[in-house]
């Protein structure tokens, strides 16, 4: 079981605007550590979306924006589109037992 | 551009030992990123496996440590996993990735392989 927890899915249409929560701990994300955030399309690899909890990597629209406060992170994507239908993960460090980089439990992003 | 490839054997006994590799193109082993590997059982979400330095260093998931063993070939320009003592828990899709770090303990996973999946069972 992660130790960071996303809602299992978030629903929008099309244009509308969405956001994917990811809730840690005082030794994961309130601990200063990075947030970032990936995308996984059904049988495929995961993508790199959101690093460095609001960077987007080149390449990534901007309708993707990330932000991050107090133990908690936050994964925000306008103009929703077809496309955008996937599952989102976040990712950030775990200081707590012997420290591990950890996922959050996964969100589907369901286009209406 | 980069490339991640993992290979190995899509099917392993229980009990068994369970090795995988990584072949990197279009980069240098030898360069200061950490290379990783994660997993993906079926229908359920990532978990991050372990990493290594080609330096030397590596680091592994708690649970998984005592069983773990990530090594790196910088003559192939490719890393290897081993996880020993491998039961039904094990099977899932096994993803090799390039962890990029600017300060200590926040690697992102910017490049991955297309993943590899690997049953257990006799």
């Amino acid at each position: 079981q992660s130790v960071l927890t996303q809602p299992p899915s978030v629903s929008g249409a099309p244009g509308q605007r969405v956001t994917i929560s990811c809730t840690g701990s005082s030794s994961n994300i309130g601990a200063t550590f990075d947030v970032h955030w990936y995308r996984q399309l059904p049988g495929a690899a995961p993508k790199l979306l959101i690093y460095g909890n609001s960077n987007r990597p080149s390449g990534v629209p901007d309708r993707f924006s990330g932000s991050k406060s107090g133990t908690s992170a936050s994964l925000a994507i306008t103009g929703l589109q077809a496309e955008d239908e996937a599952d989102y993960y976040c990712q950030s460090y775990d200081s707590s037992l012997s420290g591990s980089y950890v996922f959050g439990t996964g969100t589907k992003v369901i286009v209406l | 551009q980069v490339q991640l490839q993992e290979s190995g054997p899509g099917l392993v006994e229980p009990s068994g030992t369970l090795s995988l590799t990584c072949a990197v193109s279009g980069d240098s082993i030898s360069n200061n990123n950490w290379w990783t590997w994660v997993r993906q059982p079926p229908g359920k979400g990532l978990e991050w496996i372990g990493e290594m330095h080609h330096s030397g260093p590596t680091n592994y998931n708690p649970s998984l440590k005592s069983r773990v063993t990530v090594s790196v070939d910088k003559t192939k320009n490719q890393f290897s996993l081993q996880l020993r003592s491998v039961t039904a828990a094990d099977a899932a899709v096994y993803f090799c990735a390039r962890g990029v770090t600017l300060t200590n303990y926040n690697n992102r996973f910017d490049l991955w392989g297309q993943g590899t999946p690997v049953t257990v069972s006799s």
